[in-house]
């Protein structure tokens, strides 16, 4: 059982490169999130999906696009890296978005290095 | 001030100690509070989640909290090499959904045999 998977597990970047970030669940899953953990920041939401055909901006979300492209999948795109957006992005999904203490589901981390 | 202030540690204690991890928040709608564990080069998974006040027990692992405080504990007893991991506190005032979570920085905790 996969859970949430994401692609790659590391990249480096030069600055002004792009990039898109895949994350894919197998869990039937309405929700899904893109997080970025930073040291002495802890997690900080980028983008949000609250179900199929919808996105919404999270905290920290200027640098960053995202495309709900089917239930399953949610992309995280980087038109123009900084090295500001060097950190470990997390891919997550919750069964849906209704309920605070549903649990969410996390991948096992993108650690990207932009140079 | 943030909204979730989490001491970063590290925490080294002994096999078998009592450990004591804590969050303070300055929020006083809060009142959904759970506590993530995340392994080295891992995603954070879900361990306790307590709504309000009180303590809620899980095996070796208790979640307490104090509104009046605005401060919320997790004890671990009995502690284990396999309990070395990074804990994130993470809180919200609304039960409708996750993007409203707000998470500490995490405090590493490593538990030597």
């Amino acid at each position: 059982n996969a859970g949430v998977t994401q692609t790659p597990k590391f990249q480096v970047l030069k600055t002004g490169q792009s990039m898109t970030l895949q994350c894919a669940q197998d869990m039937n899953h309405n929700s899904m999130y893109w997080y970025r953990q930073d040291p002495g920041m802890g997690l900080r939401l980028i983008y949000y999906s609250a179900s199929e055909g919808t996105t919404d901006k999270g905290e920290v979300p200027n640098g960053y696009n995202v495309s709900r492209l089917n239930k399953r999948e949610f992309s995280l795109r980087l038109e123009s890296a900084a090295p500001s957006q060097t950190s470990v992005y997390f891919c997550a999904s919750q069964r849906y978005d209704a309920r605070v203490d549903e649990k969410l589901f996390f991948g096992s981390g993108t650690q990207l290095s932009v140079l | 001030q943030k909204e979730v202030e989490q001491d970063p540690g590290p925490l080294s204690v002994p096999e078998g100690a009592i450990v004591s991890l804590n969050c303070t928040y300055s929020n006083s709608a809060f009142q959904y509070f759970m506590w993530y564990r995340q392994y080295s080069r891992k995603g954070p998974e879900l361990l306790m989640y307590t709504y309000s006040s009180g303590n809620k027990e899980d095996g070796r692992f208790t979640a307490q909290v104090d509104k009046s405080s605005k401060y919320i504990s997790l004890f671990i007893r009995d502690s284990q090499p396999s309990d070395s991991a990074t804990y994130l506190c993470a809180m919200s005032a609304d039960q409708g959904g996750s993007e409203k979570l707000v998470f500490g920085k995490g405090t590493k905790l490593t538990v030597n045999p």
